[in-house]
């Protein structure tokens, strides 16, 4: 069982609309979560992290996390076709610094 | 303030030789992460280390791998005897002490092994 697990779509949004990338994980010690955006050929961006909860809003992004459901998703609102590429999520534990990432959602907004 | 830097950004060794990967951290960050990312997989972790010290290289092979952060200058990863199977994107990346898990990434070597 992959520890951190994320639809690898590809995933087509229409510009304008609202994009939802999800993410579960399987460490219920896993205490902080990272979203990364990956063009291709690029190095990995962060872009989010959420550590308690509830939602986190930055701009037109907005990161979910259920630690009951150990589910996270992030929204971009508004979505641009500059927002098109592979999004990473990840997880970490305070003291282990390491991270753990999904194999990464792609999505493509379509104009 | 310049970013997480690494060098070189392409590298073709052919099998059998060593290859030498370099990345300098951000200003101010004592930490320094070094993931690998197959085509069309993830980024899995290889090693963290801080300045003379490796804290966990449970992601590392056994062999041929190993890495290091001295005093001065850059984090070394280096790959003995390389094999096609280590072609790949080797990122590193960096944080600092108070902020251990915002890591910021360089843009990445390409191992190209021919």
């Amino acid at each position: 069982q992959k520890e951190v697990e994320q639809n690898s779509g590809p995933l087509s949004v229409p510009e304008g609309a609202i994009a939802s990338l999800n993410c579960t994980y399987s460490d219920r010690g896993s205490q902080s979560f990272f979203w990364y955006r990956q063009y291709s050929g690029k190095s990995p961006e962060l872009i989010m992290f959420i550590y308690s909860n509830g939602d986190k809003e930055d701009g037109r992004f907005t990161a979910q996390l259920n630690k009951a459901s150990q589910y996270v998703s992030l929204l971009i609102r508004d979505s641009q076709p500059s927002d098109s590429a592979t999004y990473l999520c990840a997880g970490g534990n305070f003291g282990n610094e390491k991270l753990t990432f999904g194999t990464g959602t792609r999505l493509t907004i379509i104009p | 303030n310049a970013g997480v830097m690494q060098n070189p950004r392409h590298l073709v060794r052919r099998r059998g030789q060593e290859a030498r990967l370099r990345c300098s951290p951000m200003k101010g960050h004592s930490h320094v992460y070094w993931y690998r990312q197959l085509p069309e997989e993830g980024l899995k972790f290889m090693v963290y280390l801080q300045k003379e010290n490796i804290i966990d290289e449970s992601g590392m092979p056994k062999e041929r791998f190993s890495a290091e952060f001295p005093k001065e200058g850059p984090s070394i990863l280096r790959i003995q005897q390389v094999v096609r199977g280590d072609s790949a994107a080797y990122f590193c990346a960096s944080s600092g002490t108070n902020r251990p898990f915002e890591a910021f990434f360089g843009q990445g070597t390409r191992l190209t092994v021919v």
